[in-house]
């Protein structure tokens, strides 16, 4: 089974600290995401990249940026931290055959994060 | 743009049924998805189902595809208290590599004793 690990399942930052959420994927997946999700406003997608190097802002990208150095491995970072970036958030690794028949988003556990 | 609509809550008992659905917007959606997330964790992939079938049962689970009125459903048979959750439904636009997936606000399923 795909595993998408993201490194921690809480963290409480400060506000203006610049903070790392780290997520790993181990089935050599092209496409990754990044989605906060927060009460009544759903998931919604934040960055996502399609090759190393490569990225693409989602509909929220401001305050957020990523890094693709190795295929396995997405990083959402935020510059500054604020009390509205409070969340929790969910990376994610889309399945898919040679073919490009599309099988889903494979999530990993979420990080909570606590501003303060 | 894309839309994906679903109540919001819904309550049924122990060993009932439980049917969960779904509007959408996008009539060339290729792929539709039902996730379950339980409290604290992230999405899980239920099941999919492509735009050419009008079903699909895996188990308890049964998805159900009226492309015309762009609906769908996710029947769970023999509801049990571990299927309490929220149940997300997604679609996936063709033409595209998964960046513009489209979830519905999900909906939480209280299993009564």
């Amino acid at each position: 089974d795909v595993k998408v690990t993201q490194s921690s399942r809480y963290l409480v930052k400060r506000t203006g600290e610049k903070v790392f959420l780290e997520c790993v994927q181990d089935m050599d997946h092209e496409n990754m995401f990044w989605y906060r999700q927060d009460p009544g406003l759903g998931l919604r997608l934040i960055y996502f990249s399609y090759d190393v190097k490569m990225k693409e802002k989602g509909d929220i990208p401001e305050g957020y940026s990523v890094s693709r150095e190795k295929k396995e491995r997405f990083s959402l970072i935020l510059e500054s931290a604020s009390t509205n970036q409070t969340s929790m958030y969910l990376c994610a690794s889309l399945t898919s055959d040679r073919g490009n028949t599309n099988y889903g988003y494979t999530f990993g556990s979420g990080t909570r994060l606590t501003v303060v | 743009g894309e839309d994906v609509e679903q109540s919001l809550f819904l309550s049924v008992r122990e060993g009932d049924s439980s049917v969960i659905n779904c509007t959408y917007t996008d009539s060339s959606s290729t792929y539709l998805y039902w996730y379950k997330q339980e409290p604290g964790a992230g999405l899980q992939l239920l099941t999919y189902i492509f735009s050419n079938m009008d079903m699909k049962q895996d188990q308890r689970l049964t998805v159900l595809l009226n492309k015309k009125d762009k609906h769908l459903s996710l029947r769970i048979a023999d509801t049990q208290t571990g299927d309490s959750a929220i149940y997300f439904c997604a679609e996936s636009p063709s033409d595209n590599y998964g960046q513009n997936f489209v979830f519905g606000p999900g909906t939480r399923l209280s299993v009564l004793p």
